[in-house]
């Protein structure tokens, strides 16, 4: 079964980017590997999904390896706001019985003026 | 914009009681999802759909039911609550199977006494 481990927290200063990488072994080799922002008492907001390589949005940008066992978020130039817990969510496919969404542990980013 | 909405933001029940969370989506979409979030355990999925009256279990279904009778509406149910079950309790909705953008709706904060 595939498993995700992200770094628990990390502090940033305003205007730096920011990068937070989840490790992911044994994913589905066929799937995206989606990235969410949850503020507190609010559900996950979608940030950004990939397959390969590397997407950008008008908010992030999503690295992803050729292996596949890991993926990078990056923020660029983060504010006060950006200030959330962030969590990867990767799918396992492979063997028998239904399919498993798995949730990584969440980084808590504090953003520091 | 996808909108998820659940019943309630906060919900008082006692052991024992027959509790429902409902969660609607407007943007047409097979999958819907039941998470619960907890403290140092991040989400974990309880139950997931791909379609009208199916069903597949997630990761924790043991204590819950759910309901799927028209493609928008996406019931939890909690037979007999317990103190245990005590939770966040966040709906999402996804176009597509796999890791895919899933959109949450707010979250249902549930205290069993």
């Amino acid at each position: 079964l595939a498993k995700t481990t992200q770094p628990i927290s990390m502090d940033s200063y305003e205007g730096q980017e920011v990068n937070i990488t989840c490790s992911h072994n044994n994913i589905a080799t066929n799937d995206y590997i989606t990235w969410y922002q949850q503020f507190p008492s609010q559900g996950p907001r979608f940030i950004i999904q990939g397959y390969k390589t590397k997407v950008t949005n008008e908010v992030a940008s999503l690295f992803i390896p050729a292996d596949r066992k890991s993926s990078t978020l990056s923020l660029p130039r983060v504010s006060l706001s950006d200030t959330a817990v962030y969590y990867c969510l990767v799918g396992d496919g492979r063997g028998a019985g239904t399919y498993k969404y798995i949730f990584g542990t969440g980084t808590r980013l504090k953003v520091l003026a | 914009d996808v909108k998820v909405t659940q019943s309630s933001r906060y919900l008082v029940k006692r052991t024992g009681e027959k509790v429902f969370l409902e969660c609607v989506q407007d943007m047409d979409h097979e999958n819907m999802f039941w998470y619960r979030q907890d403290p140092g355990l991040g989400l974990r999925l309880i139950y997931f759909s791909y379609d009208v009256k199916m069903k597949e279990k997630g990761d924790i279904p043991e204590g819950y039911s759910v309901s799927r009778e028209k493609k928008e509406r996406f019931s939890l149910i909690l037979e007999s609550a317990s103190t245990n079950q005590t939770s966040m309790y966040l709906c999402a909705s996804s176009l597509r199977q796999g890791a895919y953008e899933q959109y949450f709706g707010p979250g249902t904060r549930l205290t069993v006494t």
